[in-house]
């Protein structure tokens, strides 16, 4: 089995809102990844962690907020987001880093208001 | 510099006939992967197919083989006998040995099936 879940699937938020997104896996990977992904664009990565320690920030403002409760579970705490902020947030997994496949869930289409 | 060039930003195929999809890479790290996925409307990214580094024959998955062409650099893939299924957008990625966990991907080719 290779599925990533990701919930919810649509997530409308105002501004002042607090929301969490959120992943699991249970594929055994040691790896697991948030990405942010505009319209016709490649996904950018945001935050990587690695056997549960976060170990890649790309420098994401502080309203967004990763969580990795333990090895199967990943979540993305919303806060105070901006309109730019909508987008498809993406959670992928990999057994670890270097050339492993990545494998990704369906994404959260997160529109904030 | 590690780059991945998807130079096709849209494609047509009429449903049935086979289509590549063009991708090219540039690293100096010996081992790595190459892959390609699928996303269509609905968001999902799909893991379709991997090539490593070191694999000496061509990698197929069903409909789905990729044209690795090392001293070119190159990993088209090739979908055979389209289906209307298969109007997606495709990126090509690669994964280095010396990475960590970042993955580079390309801009993405949009394919369109025509019945």
């Amino acid at each position: 089995d290779t599925e990533v879940t990701q919930t919810p699937k649509h997530l409308v938020m105002g501004m002042t809102n607090k929301k969490s997104l959120k992943c699991e896996q249970h594929m055994g990977h040691r790896a697991m990844y948030w990405y942010k992904q505009k319209a016709k664009k490649p996904p950018e990565l945001m935050f990587v962690y690695s056997y549960e320690k976060l170990s890649i920030n790309e420098s994401v403002p502080s309203r967004f907020s990763p969580e990795c409760p333990n090895s199967s579970l990943l979540n993305l705490h919303l806060h105070a987001l901006q309109p730019e902020d909508s987008a498809l947030y993406l959670c992928a997994s990999s057994y670890t880093g270097g050339p492993d496949t990545q494998y990704f869930g369906p994404g959260t289409r997160l529109t904030v208001l | 510099a590690q780059k991945i060039t998807q130079t096709q930003p849209g494609m047509f195929v009429q449903e049935k006939e086979a289509v590549t999809l063009d991708c090219t890479y540039d690293t100096s790290d010996p081992s790595y992967g190459l892959f390609w996925y699928k996303q269509p409307s609905s968001g999902e990214m799909i893991f379709l197919i991997y090539q490593g580094s070191y694999d000496q024959q061509n990698a197929t998955e069903g409909r789905y083989s990729l044209n690795f062409q090392k001293a070119r650099k190159s990993a088209n893939l090739v979908i055979s006998a389209s289906q209307l299924g298969d109007s997606a957008m495709y990126f090509c990625a690669m994964r280095l040995n010396t990475g960590g966990f970042k993955t580079i991907f390309g801009a993405g080719t949009r394919l369109f099936v025509k019945a």
